[in-house]
């Protein structure tokens, strides 16, 4: 089936470092993925929408300039949390849609990666 | 505006059934999916509705009312690896984007 990575699986930082999250599609291709942030005990709230060959698009609320993201290939975007600081620390999960399915069933699925933790002292 | 809604915790005891409920209003609808993430876990895909109607898949079944913005999950023969989040997500057009509900925290006890 398809899979997603994610690069760490868990970082801890100095507040006013920066932190370099890869999301990586094994084997398929995904013009698009998509970073979500999720907090303890709540549930997944969309950052932005990464974009092969074009710029992000973030959700309202969310720093660009805080949250760069690069989607380097049709496998691999990256996110940088950049002068993280403490309220920063959360669980960063991304994931890529495919097609799944035959032409009358099909669906676009999201596949999901393992979610990176970031804890930032 | 994009809402949907779950309630937060259900308890249920093992071998039981329990049904998890999610009620959405969005700008567009192309498919409602559910999603069970284990803590500190990803999420992962438990079923699809894009029509209305009962689709079931081993333990896990989820039923689709588009008219009523109303899905269900419905769990059977409960064990205590199902104690688990239950998240509800609505493809909101034909874009590629999910939006989540809050998610639901399912206690299986012995």
């Amino acid at each position: 089936g398809a899979v997603v990575s994610q690069h760490p699986s868990r970082v801890i930082c100095k507040s006013g470092t920066s932190v370099k999250i890869e999301c990586r599609s094994l084997d398929f291709q995904a013009t698009t993925m998509f970073w979500y942030r999720q907090f303890p005990k709540q549930s997944l709230m969309l950052m932005a929408t990464s974009n092969e060959g074009s710029k992000a698009t973030y959700e309202q609320g969310v720093e660009k300039d805080k949250f760069l993201i690069n989607h380097a290939s049709l496998t691999l975007s990256t996110l940088t949390v950049t002068s993280a600081h403490p309220e920063d620390s959360s669980f960063y999960i991304c994931s890529a849609p495919r097609q799944r399915g035959t032409s009358g069933r099909s669906r676009n699925e999201q596949f999901f990666g393992p979610g990176t933790r970031l804890t930032v002292l | 505006g994009q809402n949907i809604d779950q309630p937060t915790e259900m308890t249920a005891t093992e071998g039981a059934i329990v049904q998890i409920n999610c009620t959405y209003q969005t700008s567009g609808f192309n498919g409602l999916f559910w999603y069970q993430q284990h803590a500190g876990e990803a999420p992962t895909f438990l079923s699809y509705n894009v029509l209305d109607g009962l689709e079931e898949k081993g333990r896990f079944s989820s039923f689709l009312s588009r008219s009523k913005g109303y899905s269900y999950l419905l769990l059977k023969e409960l064990q205590m690896k199902d104690s688990a989040s239950y998240l509800c997500a609505v493809r909101d057009g034909y874009g590629q984007n999910f939006v989540f509900g809050p998610g639901t925290r399912l206690s299986v006890l012995p």
